[in-house]
């Protein structure tokens, strides 16, 4: 069974540094681009970028080019995002999604999601 | 930028009624558009890819069509279980990018 498990819940303050995760299983997770979105509050799903574990091609979404990175260790099936420096606005639920690949540029396995909440 | 538009922002349906979708992409993406459904406190979940294709697991009533820039996600008899919002999703080749339009919330009539 394919699944994309996401770190837990988190609450910081402005300034601060996070890196969030998001661990494959069930399939190859080399062979598969994983994809990071963006829901903030209330609004609809904004794509940040995508990685590809097996040798980390990564491209951003110009709106979060320079905000946050994607990385990733195919050693242990594992994906991540991180901020350097969080402002109130990144507060927000965050997904990971496999891409089904090939022609088909669609998301079809989800993570859980995670929550960040940055807030003095 | 692609920018994607649906149509209309809320729908209200009666259960059993036929619920039409509609999505425009400021310039054509071919048939690489996508339909996810979220529910409350979930994450989106794939319908439709390909712009036609169902996803694996999901319901006949579930129908996609269109190409270029109209799209259209129709629930032939709604369920209880459908109410729900609906996003559209399209790739573009280069630069490679995806973008989601704003959502079509379905609920209740």
């Amino acid at each position: 069974e394919v699944q994309l498990v996401q770190s837990g819940a988190e609450v910081k303050k402005p300034g601060e540094s996070l890196k969030i995760s998001c661990k494959g299983s069930g399939y190859s997770f080399t062979s598969y681009w994983i994809g990071w979105v963006r829901q903030m509050p209330g609004k609809g799903l904004e794509w940040m970028g995508i990685i590809y574990p097996g040798d980390s091609d990564t491209r951003y979404s110009p709106s979060f080019q320079g905000q946050v990175t994607i990385s990733a260790d195919k050693s242990i099936s594992t994906a991540y995002l991180q901020w350097s420096s969080l402002k109130a606005s990144d507060t927000a639920m965050y997904y990971c999604a496999r891409l089904i690949g090939g022609a088909t540029n669609a998301f079809d396995y989800w993570g859980q999601g995670t929550l960040v909440t940055v807030s003095s | 930028e692609i920018v994607m538009t649906q149509s209309p922002a809320t729908l209200s349906v009666s259960p059993g009624e036929r619920a039409t979708l509609s999505c425009r992409a400021s310039q054509s993406v071919s048939s690489n558009l996508a339909w996810y459904q979220q529910k409350p406190g979930q994450a989106p979940r794939l319908l439709i890819y390909g712009a036609s294709t169902r996803a694996t697991g999901i319901p006949a009533r579930f129908s996609g069509s269109g190409s270029g820039t109209e799209f259209t996600l129709t629930i032939s008899s709604l369920q209880s279980e459908d109410f729900a919002v609906y996003y559209c999703q399209q790739y573009n080749n280069w630069p490679p990018t995806w973008t989601f339009g704003q959502g079509t919330k379905v609920e209740i009539k």
